[in-house]
């Protein structure tokens, strides 16, 4: 059971474009996190979101968290090739048990 | 600092072998989570442990897994009697105390034959 669904799958884009990528849920959850993940590569963390309505900025990505805690979105500015890779969205609950998205596969071409 | 470590970083065994894989955490981080990910998936949560002690295995699949952490640092997932299906990689996480952010290792690829 899939609890983070992540859409799209696959977006391919040129350089310089805006996307956006959504992570939604039924379920509540007292965290979000964003990663981006490489081929061969662990995730890596981009950011934390805690509270409801949220939003973080960093460079030009800007994250917001629903106002139910049940969804978020990512949002990149001008794409480079360096964003390449799947971002991954995980929710949490307390600090023991992450669920994670399936992955949003982003390839941006120069 | 060094980060996550992971070894072996690939692991190819016949069906039906015992292997184990092993986590280095990030040194005072007193969470550790073991995650299974396959190809086209996020992350798969299996357990996670709060120093020495696994406050949450919900997510073994069976009683073939089977995961250590006896000094609250070093962690070894083992898996018994290996089927095609294991095959994936085996992601480990660690977080410090109090903190939401997980900072993973590179992953150990398991291929059951």
């Amino acid at each position: 059971t899939q609890l983070l669904e992540q859409s799209p799958q696959f977006l391919s884009i040129q350089e310089g474009e805006n996307l956006t990528v959504y992570c939604n849920s039924s379920s509540v959850f007292s965290s979000l996190q964003w990663y981006r993940q490489e081929p061969g590569e662990g995730p890596v963390l981009l950011v934390t979101v805690v509270t409801g309505g949220e939003v973080k900025k960093l460079k030009r990505l800007t994250f917001q968290f629903g106002d139910a805690r049940k969804d978020s979105s990512l949002h990149i500015t001008a794409a480079q090739p360096g964003d390449t890779g799947l971002y991954l969205c995980a929710g949490g609950g307390n600090f023991n048990k992450f669920y994670f998205g399936s992955g949003t596969k982003l390839n941006v071409k120069p | 600092g060094a980060g996550v470590s992971q070894t072996p970083s690939n692991k190819v065994t016949e069906k039906g072998k015992y292997v184990e894989l092993r986590c280095d955490p990030i040194s005072g981080h007193t969470a550790l989570y073991w995650y299974r990910q396959s190809l086209g998936q996020g992350p798969e949560f299996l357990i996670y442990f709060q120093g020495t002690g696994a406050a949450d295995d919900s997510g073994l699949p069976n009683d073939r897994f089977f995961a250590v952490r006896p000094e609250g640092s070093v962690s070894t997932l083992k898996i018994q009697r290996t089927e095609r299906g294991d095959s994936a990689v085996y992601l480990c996480a660690s977080s410090p105390s109090g903190r939401f952010e997980q900072f993973f290792g590179p992953g150990t690829r398991l291929t059951v034959l």
